[in-house]
């Protein structure tokens, strides 16, 4: 089965500060998609990235980066120069090949950034 | 606005009583999912619609849940006879490709 961990459950953080989110996961697949979303107060998932289980190419887009390795089943996202429009909670997300694309997700990290 | 929408934005009701909620998904988008968030939680997959077909249901789905999807477009999900225990957020997502879904912002649930 599988499982998304998110160990740290609330990061606090002052403004420009850079932070690192970990997410740990479980598949037995060989085939699968990682995500993370963004949840902000209003409520709405926001997605931010998506990558599949055979490209380990870390990304960047702006003050995003994550870092995907196999080898520890992590796929962290590291949030540099922190802007207090960054507070929210953020999942980390799992779809296997053949589980008709639903996502397993980990119990979100809050993160505040203060001014 | 080409998200995915949800209606209503919140609902309050009596134990006890049937809901029932709309989704309408961003057009073209095949695959629409229903997912249930409670505080502190992170989204629990509950059925999933591929077109017009149900596809899939989660062990969470009871059989006072029902979800339909008429068409392949909007979709319903009805609680029958509700419970305190369904209070949560209801979210609706659609994809087009594989995986990748769009959250509408959800329908807030209180059973009092």
């Amino acid at each position: 089965a599988q499982k998304v961990t998110q160990a740290q459950t609330e990061i606090s953080v002052v403004e420009k500060e850079d932070v690192t989110l970990d997410c740990v996961y479980e598949t037995r697949d060989t085939t699968y998609y990682l995500f993370w979303y963004k949840q902000p107060p209003s409520g709405e998932l926001v997605f931010l990235i998506r990558r599949n289980s055979f490209d380990e190419q870390n990304e960047i887009s702006g003050r995003y980066s994550w870092n995907f390795q196999k080898s520890t089943s992590s796929f962290n996202f590291t949030i540099t120069a922190s802007q207090v429009v960054d507070s929210a909670v953020y999942f980390c997300a799992l779809s296997e090949r053949g589980a008709n694309s639903k996502l397993t997700f980990g119990k979100g990290i809050t993160l505040s950034v203060r001014p | 606005d080409t998200g995915v929408s949800q209606n209503p934005r919140h609902k309050i009701t009596k134990r006890g009583q049937n809901v029932t909620f709309r989704c309408d998904p961003i057009s073209e988008h095949n695959r629409l999912y229903w997912y249930r968030q409670t505080l502190g939680q992170g989204p629990e997959f509950l059925t999933y619609f591929q077109n017009e077909a149900q596809l899939e249901k989660s062990r969470l789905l009871s059989d006072r849940f029902s979800a339909e999807r008429p068409k392949g477009s909007f979709s319903t999900l009805e609680i029958q006879r509700t419970e305190q225990g369904d209070s949560a957020m209801y979210l609706c997502a659609s994809s087009l490709v594989i995986a990748e879904a769009f959250f509408g912002q959800g329908t807030r649930l209180t059973v009092v």
